[in-house]
C-alpha cells in the first residue's frame, strides 16, 4: 500500500512568486491535512480538507490556500511568497475525520530567496 | 503560544542509557500521537494513546497517556543510535476534525 506522495521534494522560488504543492493521500484515505514546518514555530497547522471542503484552517494569512480533487489528492498553493515562508510543507493523510491516526508524506521543502 | 510543551529540547545520551520524554499541557486531549522525524523527512507514526491512564509498548519504547489525558511521556529503555531523531507529541481535540497540535520536539542523539 503506497505512502503518502509529496510532489515536489525540493523547490526554490524568487520572492513574490507564487508556488502549488501536490499531495496524494493514501489510498482510501479522505482527509488531508497541510502543516508548514520551520526550525523556530515547529509544526503549525495550515488547513484540513475533507470530501473537497475546507473544514479547518490555521493562523495564516490569505496567501496560502488549498483545494482538494474528488480522488482526494489535495493540492495547497501560497501567492506573493516571502522569505519566512522557507519552510518544509508535510501533508498528513487520515481515513476520515472521526479516526484519530495521521500519516505523513516526506514533505516538500520550499526555499524563499 | 504552544499547546503541547516538550521536555527536554535536546538529549544527547551513550548507548544502551534509559530517557524519558515529558508532553505537557493544561489542555484536555482526545487522543495523543508521538512521531519520530529524522532529518528533511516527515514525522513517522510511532504510536496513538487514546484513553487516561493507558500505557502502550512498542519493543523498547514504552507510551503514557495521563489519566486526565493532558500529558503523555515517551520511556526508552537500553536506547540505540538508530533511536536517534526528533521525537514530536501531537495532541487531538474534541470538535476540531483532524488539526493536530504538535509539542515543541525533543532532539535525542544517541552516541554509539
Amino acid at each position: 500500500k503506497a505512502g503518502v506522495t509529496q510532489t515536489p521534494r525540493y523547490l526554490i522560488k524568487t520572492r513574490g512568486q507564487q508556488v502549488t504543492l501536490s499531495c496524494s493521500p493514501i489510498s482510501g484515505h479522505r482527509s488531508v491535512s497541510w502543516y508548514q514546518q520551520t526550525p523556530g514555530q515547529g509544526l503549525q497547522f495550515l488547513f484540513e480538507y475533507f470530501s473537497e471542503t475546507q473544514r479547518n484552517k490555521g493562523n495564516f494569512p490569505g496567501r496560502f490556500s488549498g483545494r482538494q480533487f474528488s480522488n482526494s489528492r489535495s493540492e495547497m498553493n501560497v501567492s506573493t511568497l516571502e522569505l519566512g515562508d522557507s519552510a518544509l510543507y508535510l501533508c498528513a493523510s487520515s481515513l476520515d475525520r472521526a479516526k484519530t491516526e495521521a500519516f505523513f508524506g516526506q514533505g516538500t521543502r520550499l526555499t524563499v530567496v | 503560544t504552544q499547546l503541547l510543551e516538550q521536555s527536554p529540547q535536546f538529549l544527547s545520551i551513550q548507548e544502551g542509557e534509559n530517557l524519558t520524554v515529558y508532553c505537557n499541557s493544561s489542555s484536555v486531549f482526545s487522543s495523543l500521537q508521538w512521531y519520530r522525524q529524522e532529518p528533511g523527512e516527515g514525522p513517522v507514526l510511532l504510536v496513538t494513546v487514546v484513553t487516561g491512564g493507558e500505557v502502550k509498548k512498542l519493543k523498547r519504547l514504552t507510551f503514557q497517556f495521563g489519566d486526565a489525558r493532558k500529558d503523555s511521556s515517551l520511556h526508552i529503555t537500553a536506547a540505540q543510535p538508530g533511536d536517534t531523531g526528533l521525537y514530536l507529541c501531537a495532541g487531538r481535540q474534541l470538535n476540531t476534525g483532524n488539526q493536530f497540535y504538535f509539542g515543541t520536539g525533543t532532539s535525542l542523539t544517541v552516541i554509539p
